[in-house]
């Protein structure tokens, strides 16, 4: 089955600079790939996602770049603030109906 | 936040024990999940459900069974919990259909088995 490996567990960066997360997956028919942010105590949301037929998209301060060959893809804060401060988990999706989720990356952002 | 309720949000139970938790949503959509969040394993499918009576079986499902008579209601036993069943769990809905599987998270329910 599909498999998402998540790197790096814990990121700390000082506020103002930029965070990259990375993840890989093993299923070449995955092709959705969500992020979830989850702050402390609360449920995770949806913060962007890409599909297979693109290889970039942003949203303000984040992006997420896909490359398929490769089977990995990242998520990209710049500009951090201290609300980015989160757990975050990247996806893929083997199956339209079903989601793997990664083991989850803990941003701290330092003032 | 979506309509998505679970209930109990807390339950502190017995090893041995059966446990029913609720997933409710007023959506009305098609697809509903059932994860656990453990530290250091991030979210675990348990089993989803694709309408009324389709389920299948996810990445952890031993020890788990689950049910869904009507569209709103989605349901997860533990028929003789177990310490190891410790774990905050998570419902989600989806409608790949309209919203390109984005999945809406319920608010938790944190399980203890002492």
């Amino acid at each position: 089955g599909e498999n998402v490996e998540q790197h790096p567990s814990t990121l700390s960066v000082q506020e103002g600079d930029s965070a990259v997360i990375k993840c890989t997956y093993s299923d070449s028919a995955s092709n959705y790939f969500p992020w979830y942010k989850q702050e402390l105590g609360k449920r995770p949301q949806l913060i962007i996602d890409i599909r297979s037929n693109v290889g970039e998209k942003k949203d303000q301060r984040i992006a997420v770049t896909l490359n398929k060959t490769a089977k990995h893809f990242s998520l990209h804060i710049t500009e951090t603030q201290p609300e980015d401060s989160a757990v975050y988990f990247c996806a893929a999706t083997p199956r339209d109906d079903k989601i793997i989720f990664g083991k989850g990356t803990r941003l701290h952002i330092l003032p | 936040d979506a309509g998505i309720t679970q209930s109990p949000r807390h339950k502190v139970t017995e090893t041995g024990t059966p446990v029913t938790l609720r997933c409710h949503q007023t959506e009305n959509h098609r697809y509903m999940y059932w994860y656990r969040q453990d530290p250091g394993h991030g979210l675990r499918l348990i089993h989803y459900s694709y309408g009324v009576k389709d389920t299948d079986k996810g990445e952890v499902s031993d020890g788990y069974s689950v049910s869904r008579s009507k569209t709103e209601d989605f349901l997860l036993t533990l028929e003789s919990a177990t310490s190891s069943q410790t774990s905050v769990y998570f419902c989600a809905i989806s409608d790949r259909d309209r919203t390109n599987n984005e999945q809406f998270f319920g608010p938790g329910t944190r399980l203890t088995v002492l």
